[in-house]
């Protein structure tokens, strides 16, 4: 089995300040990982994936996020974030392995960027 | 390219009445996807299709089932709603078990 743990529902952040939204993981096996971010009203659009190789991950709208497998976490930071960044965020995994194929998300965190 | 398409965008039930959520990806994915987004738990698997011809039970099957009708459409079924299937509904589809979930505009459903 496998589970995500997204332990901020909420954050609120200064425009132009840094954040870091936290994601932690639980398998038994080795996982995939992915950061979707979702905009009211809409479906929700990938932002990044980690599948192997170099645990430092670029996504798109300058966002990255770091594997760390001793500590289980896969954090999404971006040092500078806009208004348009307000949405919320859910940290996702699955696994290579038949009986893996499920996708597990997080509960979720609202960013909430402030003028 | 149309993506993933969910018919119909909103609908409101009786309890008790039954109704087909419809789902269609023209992206010739393999893998196909039921969610239910609630506030403050994130999306919660109901059933997926990992290829044409099988479903599996995610976190939250009971009251719905599904069909995997083709490798393009994978409809979930409300037999008799319940209040508390009040939810907005997502599909996804994806190509393969290392690819990300491609995912519709979802299905805002309420039962009274």
């Amino acid at each position: 089995a496998q589970s995500v743990t997204q332990l901020d529902s909420q954050v609120p952040v200064f425009e132009e300040a840094p954040v870091e939204l936290r994601c932690n993981y639980s398998s038994s096996v080795s996982v995939y990982l992915f950061w979707y971010v979702q905009y009211p009203n809409q479906g929700l659009q990938l932002l990044l994936k980690y599948l192997s190789g170099s645990t430092l991950v670029k996504g798109i709208n300058g966002f990255e996020a770091e594997f760390n497998k001793s500590q289980t976490s896969f954090h999404l930071r971006k040092p500078s974030v806009h208004i348009s960044d307000t949405a919320e965020y859910f940290c996702a995994v699955s696994g290579p392995l038949r009986g893996y194929q499920k996708v597990t998300f997080g509960t979720g965190t609202k960013l909430q960027v402030i003028p | 390219n149309a993506g993933v398409t969910q018919t119909p965008k909103f609908q409101v039930l009786k309890t008790g009445q039954s109704m087909t959520l419809q789902c269609a990806q023209d992206m010739n994915h393999n893998s196909m996807y039921w969610y239910r987004q609630d506030p403050g738990m994130g999306l919660r698997l109901i059933y997926y299709s990992a290829s044409e011809g099988t479903t599996d039970k995610g976190e939250v099957p009971n009251g719905y089932n599904v069909s995997r009708l083709n490798k393009r459409e994978f409809s979930l079924r409300l037999e008799s709603a319940a209040p508390s299937q009040t939810s907005v509904y997502f599909c996804a589809s994806r190509d393969s078990i290392n690819s990300p979930l491609h995912f519709g505009n979802g299905t805002r459903l309420t039962v009274t």
